[in-house]
């Protein structure tokens, strides 16, 4: 079955630029999406359509597509963005929806 | 301002079948580009979505669980009903159900309900 690839982690220094990877063969086909989950919540989306921003989600937060990789960039970390990092998108055929592994990242 | 809450069984037995029901509010589920989905989280991993229903009745599932799931609807009573047969262990999570719109595909999920942690255990 198709998967999202994901690092486990991620760590960063506060003000510095933390990057998460998300690869997948179907990414160049497919829109991907970020949630944030923090502790004990549901996910929030926080980047659709690979890089769209919802309201209200900070500018820090930004989004990329080069093909079967995308990023998600977090410029200036603030220590509230520590948290759980999912990638999202669908099989290239575009059937089912698929998750990445989560990336956690920690901001020291 | 949308809202859904999942109820149903805490705990269930090895190979008894999990029902969810999912309220929402300040929606349709008759409204073109609506639809409504359950997704897991094991403790500690990855999300997985297991199955969404659309306004137009269309549904899709995990495929490796395609067997074991059924999803329905009640627009008049808005909720979205899942179950979920011979359950193990193994499908210990927290069930979350969710709001998509606008048609995108893939769907993207715009507001979770609070989740309920189902164990299986006997």
């Amino acid at each position: 079955s198709y998967e999202l690839t994901q690092p486990p982690s991620v760590s960063v220094s506060p003000g510095q630029t933390a990057r998460i990877t998300c690869s997948g063969h179907a990414l160049p086909k497919q829109y991907a999406y970020w949630y944030q989950q923090k502790p004990g919540q549901a996910p929030l989306v926080v980047i659709y359509k690979d890089s769209e921003r919802p309201s209200g989600i900070p500018e820090r937060f930004s989004g990329s597509n080069s093909g079967t990789t995308v990023t998600l960039t977090i410029s200036g970390v603030q220590a509230e963005d520590e948290a759980d990092y999912h990638c999202q998108s669908a099989d290239s055929s575009g059937n089912y929806v698929v998750f990445g592994g989560g990336t956690k990242l920690t901001v020291l | 301002q949308i809202t859904l809450k999942e109820s149903g069984p805490t705990l269930v037995k090895p190979t008894q079948t999990l029902t969810l029901t999912c309220s929402f509010s300040a929606f349709s589920l008759s409204t073109s580009g609506v639809g409504v989905g359950w997704i897991r989280q094991p403790p500690g991993k990855a999300l997985e979505c297991l199955a969404v229903i659309y306004w137009d009745d269309d549904e899709r599932y995990r495929p490796s669980l395609r067997s074991r799931l059924s999803i329905t609807k009640d627009t008049s009573k808005s909720q979205v009903v899942l179950t979920m047969t011979n359950m193990d262990p193994v499908d210990t999570a927290t069930y979350y159900c969710v709001h998509t719109s606008g048609g995108n595909w893939p769907p993207f999920f715009d507001y979770w309900g609070q989740g309920t942690l189902v164990t299986v255990s006997s």
